[in-house]
Parts: structure tokens; sequence; C-alpha cells
């Protein structure tokens, strides 16, 4: 069945340096693919997010970027700071709403 | 960007009982509300689908009679958990599209424990 794969699981990083995620995904017709944060005790929060007829996309310290012949991609955090210390989620979807989520990695931003 | 609220944010409730939990999209209407469960270090997992007007679409696996939803204005969806027990304790999200093209905002969850 379709599947998000997503690497690593936990990612320690210093604070200042970049951090990148990522994912691969199975079904060749997916076509939405978004970012998740979520903290711990709330819900996920949509931070950046990208469509297939687009090859990378930024918002300030973050960016993602999508390659489609190989079916993957990535989440590119820069700078990073304490508070982007979270859970972050990969998801992909071809079909309105139907999400297809990774597993989750837990970024930790050391001081 | 769009707002989901969800209430309450925990509830603790004895064993049997019944617990209602609200998702409203406060600044759009949505056609499409997700209830989605979520286990400890797990992501999240898809309990059902809500439509405004028309019965949800529960996933397999998911009871249906056990988790009641009803959907019955554009902004507000409910989920229902009936005679609940122990293993029902969990974190409860919900979601909301803002339209069709598949951008969903999530509600804060909620914290269920039943003793």
């Amino acid at each position: 069945g379709e599947n998000v794969e997503q690497h690593p699981s936990t990612l320690s990083v210093q604070e200042g340096d970049s951090a990148v995620i990522k994912c691969t995904y199975s079904d060749s017709a997916s076509n939405y693919f978004p970012w998740y944060k979520q903290e711990l005790g709330k819900g996920p929060q949509l931070i950046i997010d990208i469509r297939s007829n687009v090859g990378e996309k930024k918002d300030q310290r973050i960016a993602v970027t999508l390659n489609k012949t190989a079916k993957h991609f990535s989440l590119h955090i820069t700078e990073t700071q304490p508070e982007d210390s979270a859970v972050y989620f990969c998801a992909a979807s071809r079909r309105n709403y139907q999400l297809i989520w990774g597993a989750g990695t837990k970024l930790i931003i050391k001081p | 960007g769009a707002v989901v609220s969800q209430h309450p944010s925990w509830v603790i409730c004895k064993s049997g009982t019944s617990v209602k939990i609200e998702c409203r999209s406060l600044d759009f209407q949505a056609t499409t509300m997700f209830w989605y469960r979520q286990f400890p270090k797990q992501s999240l997992m898809l309990m059902a689908t809500s439509n405004e007007g028309s019965k949800a679409t529960y996933e397999q696996g998911v009871e249906k009679d056990k988790f009641l939803i009803n959907h019955a204005s554009l902004t507000l969806s409910t989920l229902t958990v009936t005679s609940a027990h122990p293993e029902d304790s969990s974190f409860y999200i919900c979601s909301a599209a803002r339209d069709r093209a598949g951008e969903l905002f999530f509600g804060e969850g909620s914290r269920l424990t039943v003793l």
C-alpha cells in the first residue's frame, strides 16, 4: 500500500546549524507534500508545503525540496533555534485531504 | 493561518462513561473534517472523515458505534467516545480542510484519560 518513510527518527543539531529531514513516498501519483511541526501536547502545525509542479519552496529559515523522479522530499531548517525543537512530520497526498504520514522526526536543538 | 479550535484540551472520565470532543473551524467553513488518534511517540492515525450533513466515513478497524461523529454544521464536528474504557485513553486530534487544495489545519488536540 501507499506509505511514506521518514528519516531520521531523531536528529540532534547544535543551535545555529542546519537540520535536514528526508522523506520518501511510494505513490507516484502523490501531488501534495506538507510538513507539520508538533510540539509536546499540541496538535500539528502546518509549517510549509509543496506541490508536485514545484521543485523547491522557501519561507524564511525553512525550505522544502521535491524530487519527483526519485520520489523524495526534504525539509531544511537553517540557523536553528531552541524553539525549533519539536517533532516534525512529513506527509504525502494524491487525493484531497487524504494524507499518508511519515513516522515523525524528533528534532533536538542543543544550546 | 486558519484557526481550528478543539475542546476540551484534556478530560478525565470514569470507565463506562461517554465523552464528547468538539472541533470548530473559527474563521472558515469546513465541509470536511478529520479525526485522528495519536499514541505516544507515534504518528497520527486517521480514524474517520467527517462530512457536513452526511455520515462519517470510518477507517478500517475503527468502531463507528464506539466513536460517534457528528458534523452538523460547516464549522463544527464532534467526536463522542461512548462507554469509554482505559484502552481508549489517547490524544485525539481533529483537522479541517479549508479548501479543496488539500491544505489541512489542525486543532490543539484533546487528551483523554479513562480511569
